[in-house]
């Protein structure tokens, strides 16, 4: 887990705000992950990123928009929110083809829209 | 498709005990199969997973896991429980034809009574 590192650790928007979650990993992995987590649902996979391509969309609504510059930073800008957009997002990352495959978490940012 | 089930919300079990948390998965092909923790306020961290090999896995913290390709099965254990381990388990699935797309169980809140 120290290995990722997500800011901020809490958020709280109005829902027109435009805000973004950075997050940062420090394990030379070649892929990075969006999920979201709400209380009483199954981890929700948004976006996969592989060697900075994405590879993954899950069906997530536009106002959910992720980049990857580099192998090492991922961010998810927002926009527009909507109340139930409130959960835990988290990142993560992992080395896939070559490498182990598990995957290591962030800590991850709480989000409130109001 | 692929599917991830967790049967039970919450296992108790008194410290010094074995613990069992079930798993149980659908994927077509050779599956790839993780077990996470994850702590109040913190990200998901990785315990196990199993790939190709031995079916019994050896992980962190003493747990370990067994690969039941004639049940699907997955489920995680640990010979004496510790009040430690009181947290929130996830059992994870990645295909092999597709190992960006990982599908998570609901979870399982395990607690560990002293």
């Amino acid at each position: 887990e120290t290995g990722v590192t997500q800011t901020p650790r809490h958020l709280v928007m109005g829902m027109t705000n435009k805000k973004s979650l950075k997050c940062e990993q420090h394990l030379g992995h070649n892929a990075m992950y969006w999920y979201k987590q709400s209380a009483k649902k199954p981890l929700e996979l948004m976006f996969v990123y592989s060697l900075e391509e994405r590879v993954e969309n899950n069906s997530v609504p536009s106002r959910f928009s992720p980049e990857c510059p580099n192998s090492s930073h991922l961010f998810l800008h927002l926009h527009t929110l909507q109340p139930e957009d409130s959960a835990l997002y988290l990142c993560a990352s992992s080395q896939q083809r070559t490498g182990s495959y598990e995957q290591y978490f962030g800590p991850g940012t709480r989000l409130t829209v109001t | 498709a692929q599917s991830v089930a967790q049967p039970e919300d919450q296992v108790n079990v008194a410290e010094g005990n074995p613990l069992t948390v079930k798993c149980t998965y659908s994927v077509s092909g050779n599956p790839y199969l993780f077990w996470y923790v994850q702590y109040p306020n913190r990200g998901l961290q990785f315990l196990l997973k199993y790939i190709t090999g031995d079916n019994l896995v050896k992980g962190s913290y003493g747990f370990e896991a067994e690969f039941n390709k004639s049940q699907t099965s997955f489920h995680l254990k640990k010979p004496s429980a510790l009040v430690s381990d009181s947290a929130l388990y996830f059992c994870a699935v990645s295909a092999t034809s597709g190992t960006y797309k990982y599908i998570f169980g609901t979870g399982t809140r395990l607690k560990v009574l002293a």
